[in-house]
């Protein structure tokens, strides 16, 4: 059974500063996700990745397979980011099932 | 852009009527996911659906679950005899393909079990 876990658990920035959230999983996946939702709870896939960075726009991910570590970074933070971010582990052999982390409570302030 | 989409937004009920919530998955997309997240808490996966078939299921989806894809666009969850703790958003989610993509996920229906 996969563990994933998600730190910090709140974070509290202001506008500009760069954001780090980390993940930890326990076993190994075919692919680690990043995910936005929003205070009116809908979910939206920022990143799926298995290997090295993406980048879309200001949002940077990353992700180490051999230390089980994705990490979420966001440059020049803006108060509209403001959201839970989450990380999700989609195991090697499931057809796409995702154990989702706790999320990380993001408020960026102006 | 195209959207997977819940109906109803919130659905309140007594404890031990049955419920079907309803989602329409991304038209061209064949994995299709229904998952859960109670109030404060992570969201947990149910179970997945491939080829007119459960691909897998979660402890917590038992006998009072269903699943099903009535016809070519609809696809939906089906409570039998809903309890108290099945109070919490379902999300649906559905991708192209299965492993490692990215799943789509609608804006989830409230269920409120009275």
């Amino acid at each position: 059974k996969n563990e994933v876990e998600q730190s910090p658990q709140n974070l509290t920035a202001q506008e500009g500063e760069f954001i780090t959230i980390n993940c930890s999983y326990s076993v190994g996946i075919s692919a680690l996700h990043w995910l936005q939702q929003h205070p009116g709870g809908g979910i939206v896939s920022l990143f799926m990745l298995s290997s090295g960075k993406k980048k879309h726009g200001r949002l940077i991910a990353t992700i180490n397979i051999q230390e089980k570590h994705s990490s979420l970074h966001i440059t020049a933070s803006h108060p509209r980011d403001s959201a839970v971010y989450i990380c999700a582990a989609a195991g090697g052999t499931s057809y796409g099932k995702l154990t989702f982390g706790q999320g990380t409570i993001l408020t960026v302030h102006p | 852009e195209p959207e997977v989409t819940q109906t109803p937004s919130h659905q309140v009920t007594q404890m031990g009527q049955e419920v079907i919530l309803r989602c329409v998955p991304i038209s061209n997309h064949l994995y299709f996911y229904w998952y859960r997240q109670i109030l404060g808490q992570k969201v947990e996966f149910l179970v997945s659906f491939y080829n007119n078939e459960i691909s897998e299921k979660s402890e917590i989806f038992d006998d009072q679950f269903s699943v099903e894809r009535p016809d070519g666009s609809n696809f939906t969850l089906k409570i039998r005899s809903t309890k108290l703790e099945d109070s919490a958003m379902y999300f649906c989610a559905s991708s192209t393909s299965g492993m490692g993509d990215t799943q789509y996920f609608g804006p989830g229906t409230r269920l409120t079990v009275l």
